[in-house]
């Protein structure tokens, strides 16, 4: 049983680039998100889904897309990679139910030059 | 979702209970008070949750206060390995956690 597994774990881009940071995770959880780290704050909601095909934007959407064509798969795509991106990128799955935990990923480190 | 308030930073003695409070005036009936840690840019992990009862695990005692509107978390020996930083989360929204900027416990020997 793997959990939640993202990569790749680190990625150094170029402003102008895109790249997709890939997340799976093997419990059959309805419910995936990305989130966003800043150095020294907290985590910031880029965008959620509640399951396969329904897709919803959290606090900070701006420049990142997502689609949940599986259950288990939820890419997070950046379009044209800005220094303003550079970050540390969690992916996180829970099930369905109030009183569930959620899972979250060991992150990937993403560096925009 | 609710918004919390948290302590930026607390200390505690090796051994020692870790108690953490968390404010969250603004609770509905229905919404939770979830509790994670993030161990040195790991990524976050569950501790505990509740809803209107005193809940405990192998990790964490929870105890919410009668009206809701607080609670706190407790580390019954707090070890070394348990500096982090303690994030408490209200929501009911499923699959949305909205982070606020959490607690840094630091247990000193």
């Amino acid at each position: 049983n793997a959990g939640v597994t993202q990569t790749p774990k680190f990625q150094v881009l170029k402003t102008g680039q895109s790249m997709t940071l890939q997340c799976a995770q093997d419990m059959n959880h309805e419910y995936m998100s990305w989130y966003r780290q800043d150095p020294g704050m907290g985590l910031r909601l880029i965008h959620y889904s509640v399951g396969a095909g329904i897709t919803d934007q959290g606090e900070v959407p701006n420049g990142y897309n997502v689609s949940r064509s599986t259950t288990e798969d939820f890419p997070l795509r950046l379009l044209s990679a800005a220094p303003s991106q550079t970050s540390v990128y969690f992916c996180a799955s829970s099930y369905t139910g109030r009183g569930s935990g959620a899972f979250f990923g060991q992150g990937t480190r993403l560096t925009v030059v | 979702d609710a918004k919390t308030t948290q302590p930026p930073s607390m200390d505690c003695a090796e051994g020692r209970a870790a108690n953490l409070p968390c404010n969250h005036s603004t609770i509905s009936g229905n919404e939770y008070v979830y509790w994670y840690r993030q161990i040195h840019s790991q990524g976050p992990q569950y501790i505990i949750h509740g809803l209107k009862n005193n809940e405990t695990n192998e990790m964490a005692s929870l105890i919410i206060t009668e009206d809701r509107k607080s609670s706190t978390l407790i580390l019954p020996h707090a070890t070394l390995r348990d500096t982090a930083v303690y994030y408490c989360i209200v929501r009911v929204t499923l699959g949305k956690l909205i982070f606020g900027q959490g607690t840094e416990l630091s247990v000193k020997p």
